[in-house]
Order: structure tokens, then C-alpha cells, then sequence
């Protein structure tokens, strides 16, 4: 089936730790997209990528790293100097094609212990 | 800035009632209007609108968007409790070379009371 992975799908992480999050598709779309979700905050952009080795800061890109090697993946690096880490995160891609619209990962759930 | 506002942002209702959400915007080069239903984790696609003002249906769920209010309404019809959920309201922006991304609205969490 073709979609979107994201793993883990819960995550504890203590404070000062990095850590990555997943995210996989075997949709063969190039643009990808991390979002956070806050209660009663909707989704917020942290990076973007529209084509493989490149990426962009979204709107709360601090403490967050990314990379983009290969078109399937973009993992998200939770680093120790995001202050408040405690969230959810929803990989999307985007279909500029014939299908064109967004589709969302299941999320992982990351929790500061 | 770009800005989506939803309203409300929760609402409780009877099944068998019908319900309108409210999402405006205001936004540079806008593309289109996507609304999403999201229960408990993933977010999934419901509506594209875009400035036709062509209404977009769905079983009991409607949607249109007024380019002249910069707004859109999703309604839903002789809801049922399996409508709960939070109902996300995104704005592309035209890039030029695809999309740079959403803009959501805070949501708006809908709890259909049996």
C-alpha cells in the first residue's frame, strides 16, 4: 500500500537528549513536511522539503534539524535546545500531480520524562 | 502575516443536528482552501476549494468558499456521533513551483452528543 510511515509512534525522550523522529513514503512525492501540534494551537510548519538535499525552516523551525538524502525520507531531529518538545508531529507529503493535495503520516507522540 | 481563523473553536451539539464551521483567511497568493476531519491521529482529506465558489459534497457534509469574504463554510447534516472529531481548515499559498506549505486554523473540536 502506498502512504506515509512515521515511527515511533510514542516517544519519551529526558531532558538534554536529541531525538529523531521517522518519517518514510513509497508515494514518490517530492515535497515532504514536518508539522507540530499543540492542543488548541492547530499545526504548525517546522520544515519543509521540496526536492531531495533540500530543505526549508518553517515557521517554528528552532530546535529542530532535518536532513533530506534520499526522495523517501525525512527524518526530524528533536534537538536538546527545543525547550518544550512536548507534542505531536505529522509527516505530510504533497502531490503537485495529477492527485494534487497533502497526505498525513499517523504521527508520533513525544514526551518529555 | 498569513492567518486562518476558525470559529468556533469547540462546539457540542444533538445528533441529528446540522452544524456550520467557519474558517477565514487571510493570506498572500492564495491557491486553495483544503479542510481536513481529524479523530485521533492522522488528519483526513475532506475538501479542495478553490476561488470558482464551486460547492464541493460529500454524503451529508458540504463545503463552498466566498473569495469575495475571504472565507469558507463546512456544513454537516443530521450529524451522528461518528462526526466528532477536530475539523482543520488549511490555506495553500502558490509558490510558483509548488507548495510551500499549509497554514492551518487552530480547529474547530465538534463533539456530537448521542
Amino acid at each position: 500500500d502506498g502512504g506515509i510511515t512515521q515511527s515511533p509512534k510514542y516517544l519519551f525522550r529526558k531532558e538534554g537528549q536529541n531525538v529523531t523522529l521517522s518519517c518514510e513514503q513509497n508515494l514518490n512525492h517530492d515535497a515532504m513536511y514536518w508539522y507540530r501540534q499543540d492542543p488548541g494551537q492547530g499545526l504548525r510548519l517546522i520544515y519543509y522539503s521540496q526536492i531531495v538535499n533540500d530543505f526549508q525552516k518553517g515557521d517554528i523551525a528552532e530546535g529542530y534539524s532535518v536532513s533530506r538524502e534520499k526522495k523517501e525520507s525525512f527524518p526530524l531531529t528533536v534537538t536538546s535546545a527545543q525547550k518544550n518538545p512536548t507534542a505531536f508531529y505529522l509527516c505530510a507529503t504533497f502531490d503537485s500531480g495529477a492527485n494534487y493535495g497533502y497526505t498525513f503520516g499517523s504521527g508520533t507522540r513525544l514526551t518529555v520524562v | 502575516e498569513d492567518k486562518v481563523v476558525q470559529s468556533p473553536l469547540s462546539l457540542v451539539v444533538h445528533e441529528g443536528d446540522t452544524v456550520t464551521l467557519n474558517c477565514s483567511y487571510e493570506v498572500t497568493n492564495f491557491r486553495s482552501l483544503l479542510w481536513y476531519k481529524q479523530e485521533k491521529k492522522a488528519p483526513t482529506f475532506l475538501f479542495m476549494l478553490t476561488s470558482s465558489g464551486i460547492e464541493k459534497k460529500s454524503g451529508r457534509l458540504s463545503s463552498i468558499l466566498d473569495k469575495k469574504e475571504l472565507s469558507s463554510i463546512l456544513n454537516i447534516t443530521a450529524t451522528q456521533t461518528g462526526d466528532s472529531a477536530i475539523y482543520l481548515c488549511a490555506v495553500v499559498m502558490y509558490s510558483g513551483g509548488g507548495a510551500d506549505g499549509l497554514t492551518f486554523g487552530k480547529g474547530t473540536h465538534l463533539i456530537i452528543q448521542p
